[in-house]
């Protein structure tokens, strides 16, 4: 099974910094259709998960610019440009190519100092 | 706007049954497929079943495979999860999801004599 490793595990930041968050999986996530089936999603305190990046680097709908992914192959990132209060909580990558069992790293919780 | 709502929740003794209800609306049900994703207490996210958008593929993880069942109305704008045998590590909040993207806000489950 396909196994995906966050790094780091939590983080502390002041808000106004930059913040970033490392994903890595067992496997390629590239598709022979060209995509690469990796996620990124915020669950705020309390909340249900919300998708912040489908397919590396597309944002979704109504996710502020300072979110942006990169990446390919096995290694990603998700970048915060300006860490806000809002942003407190815990991040999980998600593969969705090795189906179809779809795969989460284990979080990486994110408060603010 | 888009919404899930999960229901059906609640305490079942170890080998008890329980159906989760998802009941969609603000969009078209019948053209996405769907999800259940729980999460222990205080654990992360994992993938636990998906059905496409007719109904006519399923799949489901290991750990409930043969004791879960995933299934749709698309007339009724439902998703269900029919969960038999349970066990004490079935115990999380139960999240539907439309095509990984939009979720629902869960329903607890706890399996506990």
């Amino acid at each position: 099974d396909i196994v995906m490793t966050q790094t780091p595990l939590s983080l502390s930041v002041t808000p106004g910094q930059p913040a970033s968050i490392s994903c890595k999986s067992s496997q390629s996530l590239l598709h022979s259709d060209g995509k690469t089936y990796l996620y990124w999603y915020l669950q705020k305190p309390g909340q249900s998960p919300q998708l912040l990046i489908y397919e590396v680097s597309s944002r979704f709908s109504g996710v502020p610019d300072r979110f942006s992914g990169s990446g390919s192959g096995t290694d990603f990132t998700l970048k915060i440009s300006r860490v806000e209060a809002e942003d407190v909580g815990v991040y999980y990558c998600m593969q969705g190519i090795h189906l179809p069992l779809y795969t989460f790293g284990q979080g990486t919780k994110l408060e603010i100092k | 706007e888009v919404q899930l709502v999960e229901s059906g929740g609640g305490l079942v003794q170890p080998g008890g049954s329980l159906r989760l209800s998802c009941a969609a609306s603000g969009f078209t049900f019948s053209s996405y497929w769907m999800h259940w994703v729980r999460q222990a207490p205080g654990k992360g996210l994992v993938w636990v079943s998906r059905i496409n958008s007719d109904g006519s593929s399923t799949s489901y993880a290991d750990s409930v495979k043969g004791r879960f069942t995933i299934s749709r109305d698309n007339a009724k704008n439902t998703l269900y999860l029919q969960m038999n045998s349970l066990r004490a590590e079935d115990t999380a909040v139960y999240y539907c999801a439309r095509a990984m993207r939009r979720w629902g806000q869960g329903t607890l489950v706890t399996v506990s004599s």
